[in-house]
């Protein structure tokens, strides 16, 4: 079954303290994967594309990086504004129905406390 | 450069009316996609537009359609609404699958409210 799953599902962390979040996937024919930030009651933020195993990706306080089954954001030295739900999604061709599908994450609800 | 548009922004329905929404893409994209996220949940996929056609369709009623026009703008229709229905839809653009850069763009969604 085509599947992406993320960890932890929700992560509280002080101002300045490192961590990285997961995302697992399952689906054939990978195209790329993608990670956006999400703020309440807004459409996703675009943040990056990774393509192949080994690829790697920054942005500010953000690194994303990939391997053959998951992807991991690590976020050095959080700080407030950084809390948000993150997603991630790959887009692929389905395992089940041989079109390509765009499958998300339910996220990972990230709270930077000050 | 204008991101994906969407309208309305806000929208109050009565359970059994029918509502469509509308989605502007990104400028040079031709593919479509909607979402539904209901309040504290994950993206549930909807519908996959590309340069005019369905491509895809997630798990949902018949009563849930929609199409793209020739100006790759696009719109979700709902009928028969249910409370259930009530949740932030989600449009976003990218461009069409056969194209190496695929991420998609989203727009800031129609929060739905059926009563």
């Amino acid at each position: 079954e085509d599947q992406v799953t993320q960890s932890p599902e929700a992560l509280r962390l002080q101002e300045g303290e490192s961590s990285s979040l997961n995302c697992s996937y399952t689906v054939s024919g990978l195209r790329g994967l993608f990670w956006y930030r999400q703020d309440p009651g807004k459409g996703p933020e675009f943040l990056f594309t990774l393509y192949s195993a080994g690829e790697e990706k920054e942005k500010e306080r953000l690194k994303a990086t990939l391997t053959k089954k998951e992807s991991f954001l690590h976020i050095t030295a959080p700080k407030p504004e950084d809390s948000a739900t993150y997603l991630c999604a790959v887009q692929g061709l389905s395992l089940t129905s041989g079109t390509y599908k765009y499958i998300f994450g339910t996220g990972t609800r990230l709270k930077v406390l000050a | 450069e204008a991101g994906v548009t969407q309208s309305p922004t806000h929208l109050i329905k009565t359970r059994g009316q029918q509502v469509t929404l509308r989605c502007s893409p990104i400028s040079g994209h031709t593919s479509v996609y909607w979402y539904q996220q209901a309040l504290g949940l994950g993206l549930q996929f909807l519908l996959w537009y590309d340069e005019g056609e369905e491509r895809n369709r997630g798990n949902f009623p018949p009563r849930f359609s929609g199409r793209q026009f020739p100006n790759y703008s696009s719109e979700l229709n709902v009928n028969a609404l249910e409370l259930e229905d009530s949740a932030l839809y989600l449009c976003a653009s990218s461009l069409s699958i056969g194209q190496m850069n695929t991420e998609a763009f989203f727009g800031q969604g129609t929060r739905l409210t059926v009563v």
